[in-house]
């Protein structure tokens, strides 16, 4: 079974700071790793996904992450944040494996507050 | 091209009743999962559907259930409603056919309040 974990339940930080959101998965198979937000009042938008290939992904709105596979990690960093940044973050992960597997598991995610 | 549509947005409804809530696709999508989301366990998968077919189930009791008609519309309806199923349920539609690794699209969700 596949369990995702964020690790900080909640983020304050200033405009312009930079933000680590941190997010570890554990899985008895290879996975996809996502990063999704949700606006107050709005449903889910994917930031990014790493599929294959390059660990370092860059999503939109100047997000980017890295996808670690000995520590089992994928955070989300922005090296300068703005206000309109303030959303909770989910992390998910999908199964590579065999059949029809259309499930994400979420992380419980992390309430990214931004402060001027 | 319009997004997903979850109609209701917010529906009140006393134990015991029970609710069907609905989830429009994108066009040309074929696949429409429910997730339900509250504070304490976050987001959770219901059942995903695939051409009228469920292709993939969480692990919900059976008074939580679907169907998904032949223009890719999905209803969920919960029987016997309790406290606990006061939520946001989130609906998200995908083609469905092209791997895993595919994006989602989510609707803004119902919010069902169960007093």
């Amino acid at each position: 079974a596949q369990s995702v974990t964020q690790l900080d339940s909640q983020v304050p930080v200033f405009e312009e700071a930079p933000v680590e959101l941190r997010c570890n998965y554990s899985s008895s198979v290879s996975v996809y790793l996502f990063w999704y937000v949700q606006y107050p009042n709005q449903g889910l938008q994917l930031l990014l996904k790493y599929l294959s290939g390059s660990t370092l992904v860059k999503g939109i709105n100047g997000f980017e992450a890295e996808f670690n596979k000995s520590q089992t990690s994928f955070h989300l960093r922005k090296p300068s944040v703005h206000i309109s940044d303030t959303a909770e973050y989910f992390c998910a992960v999908s199964d590579r494996g065999g059949g029809s597997n259309y499930k994400l598991t979420f992380g419980k995610g992390t309430l990214l507050t931004v402060n001027p | 091209k319009a997004g997903v549509t979850q109609t209701p947005r917010y529906l009140i409804k006393t134990r015991g009743q029970q609710v069907t809530l609905s989830c429009s696709p994108i066009s040309g999508h074929r696949s429409v999962s429910w997730y339900q989301q509250t504070p304490g366990q976050g987001l959770q998968f219901l059942f995903e559907y695939f051409s009228e077919t469920q292709r993939n189930k969480g692990n919900f009791p059976g008074r939580f259930s679907g169907r998904q008609f032949s223009n890719s519309r999905s209803e969920m309806n919960v029987s016997t409603l309790e406290l606990g199923d006061s939520a946001l349920y989130l609906c998200a539609s995908s083609t469905g056919d092209r791997g895993f690794h595919e994006k989602l699209f989510f609707g803004s969700g119902t919010q069902l309040s169960v007093l």
